[in-house]
């Protein structure tokens, strides 16, 4: 049945070092979000696209997050360099066009040491 | 911008009901959400209200009350399964009509 797919599930690496997350949305969903959660902020939004255009990433640090959707089956989040306040859960949602229900992907689980 | 508030803990008995609140404040509003999260899973959708009153869905019910910016969750007939995270959520008609602004998330125990 149709799921929001991310990978990698776990990841975890050393400060400096690049990260990207991979996401899969829905097919037929033209909406795709990136949240982080984290303990003590829950789940903040990061950055979304709307038929592949990005419309906000001001939930994003410029400096050294970047969102982009290279195609309508792939989202991706980058992360150069990392930090270890980068930790977080970071979860991929997709969305239909006339639905405020976001469908999200298993998350990908963010460690920098 | 958004607030958005709910408890942060809460435990109930399995067999009864339980209430969690969420207060929200923001500078437009096109719908609250609950969202169910396991631990270590992804959070799934629950209930929509958009309009004020009641939306039932079997065990779990939600209210809205657009004046006082105001909503509830309730779970009847508990089970040892619902524990979990319940996410209050709201969509910002000033934020481009679809993302969703979450509240922190009651941590929900079932005890027996």
């Amino acid at each position: 049945d149709a799921r929001v797919t991310q990978t990698p599930r776990d990841k975890v690496t050393e400060m400096g070092q690049e990260v990207t997350m991979r996401c899969q949305p829905i097919l037929g969903h033209n909406t795709v979000f990136w949240y982080r959660q984290t303990m003590m902020q829950g789940l903040e939004l990061l950055a979304y696209f709307r038929n592949r255009a990005p419309l906000d990433d001001s939930g994003m640090p410029k400096d050294r997050f970047s969102a982009e959707m290279p195609d309508a089956t792939l989202a991706t989040l980058k992360i150069q360099p990392s930090e270890p306040r980068d930790s977080a859960v970071y979860f991929c949602a997709s969305g239909g066009v006339n639905t405020g229900e976001l469908f999200f992907g298993e998350g990908s689980r963010l460690t920098v040491l | 911008g958004q607030n958005i508030d709910q408890p942060t803990e809460m435990t109930a008995t399995e067999g009864a009901i339980v209430q969690i609140n969420c207060t929200y404040q923001t500078s437009g509003f096109n719908g609250l959400f609950w969202y169910q999260q396991h631990a270590g899973e992804a959070p799934t959708f629950l209930s929509y209200n958009v309009l004020d009153g009641l939306e039932e869905k079997g065990r779990f019910s939600s209210f809205l009350s657009r004046s006082k910016g105001y909503s509830y969750l309730l779970l009847k007939e508990l089970q040892m399964k619902d524990s979990a995270s319940y996410l209050c959520a709201v969509r910002d008609l000033n934020s481009g009509n679809t993302p969703l602004v979450f509240g922190k998330g009651t941590r929900l125990s079932v005890i027996a």
